[in-house]
C-alpha cells in the first residue's frame, strides 16, 4: 500500500527566508502526489499535484514542488516565507487506480517575523 | 453552494450513543469522500462514493461506521455505539478530477 512520510513535525523559519518541507512516498507504481494546506480554522486546501506530466510542479502562493524518483521524495519550497504561510501542509498519494489520497501526519510551519 | 457544507460543526455525545454527520457537498462533484483526522495526525481515509455506490469502503474502522449517498449528493456518516476513540475530527470531501478534492471544515466529535 502506498504511503507518505513527512520529516519534522514542525518547521520554524524567519520571514524571507527559505522554505523546505519534506515528503517521501512508498508506492509500488507511479503515484499521484499532492500538497494540501490547513489554514487555522479552514478546511483543506489543495497547493499542488503531480501527476506525471513535468517533474517541477508550480502551485498557489509562490509554492512548488519537484518530483525526485530515485530520492522517492517531493519535498515543497517556497523562496521567501510570508507571515500568512503559517499554517499546517500535508503531503498525500493515491495510486494511479485508486481515487483515495493516503496523507501523511503533517507538518506545521512557523514564520517568525 | 460554492463548497462542501458539513453539519454540525460540533457533536458532543456520550458513550453509546448513536450520532449522523451530513456532508453536502459541491454540486456537480460525483465522487464523495469521508476521512476521520485525530489530533496531530494527518486525515485517514474511511470511505469513498463514486456516484450512489461506495466505490471503496477499506477504511471503516469496524461494523459501527457506516455512511450512505442515497441520491449521489449527500452522504450521511452513522456511527453507532459511540465510544471515546471515535473522538476526532470528521471531514468530508468531493472532486471531479482524481486527487484535486475539495473540502469542508469538518464535523467535529466528542464522545464523552
Amino acid at each position: 500500500a502506498q504511503s507518505v512520510t513527512q520529516l519534522g513535525s514542525h518547521v520554524s523559519v524567519s520571514e524571507g527566508a527559505l522554505v523546505l518541507l519534506r515528503c517521501n512516498y512508498s508506492s509500488s507504481v507511479p503515484p499521484y502526489l499532492f500538497w494540501y494546506v490547513q489554514y487555522p480554522n479552514q478546511g483543506l486546501q489543495l497547493l499542488l499535484k503531480y501527476t506525471s506530466a513535468a517533474t517541477l510542479v508550480k502551485g498557489i502562493n509562490g509554492f512548488e514542488a519537484e518530483f525526485k524518483k530515485s530520492e522517492t521524495s517531493f519535498h515543497l519550497t517556497k523562496p521567501s516565507a510570508h507571515m500568512s504561510d503559517a499554517a499546517e501542509y500535508f503531503c498525500a498519494v493515491s495510486d494511479t487506480g485508486r481515487r483515495a489520497l493516503t496523507f501523511g501526519s503533517g507538518t506545521r510551519l512557523q514564520v517568525q517575523p | 453552494g460554492a463548497g462542501v457544507s458539513q453539519t454540525p460543526s460540533n457533536k458532543v455525545t456520550e458513550k453509546g450513543k448513536y450520532v449522523e454527520l451530513r456532508c453536502d457537498p459541491i454540486s456537480g462533484h460525483t465522487a464523495l469522500y469521508w476521512y476521520r483526522q485525530s489530533l496531530g495526525q494527518g486525515p485517514e481515509f474511511l470511505i469513498y462514493f463514486q456516484g450512489t455506490g461506495a466505490a471503496d469502503d477499506s477504511g471503516l474502522p469496524n461494523d459501527r461506521f457506516f455512511a450512505v449517498r442515497p441520491e449521489g449528493s449527500v452522504s450521511t456518516l452513522k456511527i453507532q455505539r459511540t465510544e471515546r476513540g471515535d473522538s476526532a475530527v470528521y471531514l468530508c470531501a468531493s472532486s471531479l478530477e482524481a486527487g484535486e478534492l475539495f473540502f469542508g471544515e469538518g464535523s467535529r466529535l466528542t464522545v464523552l
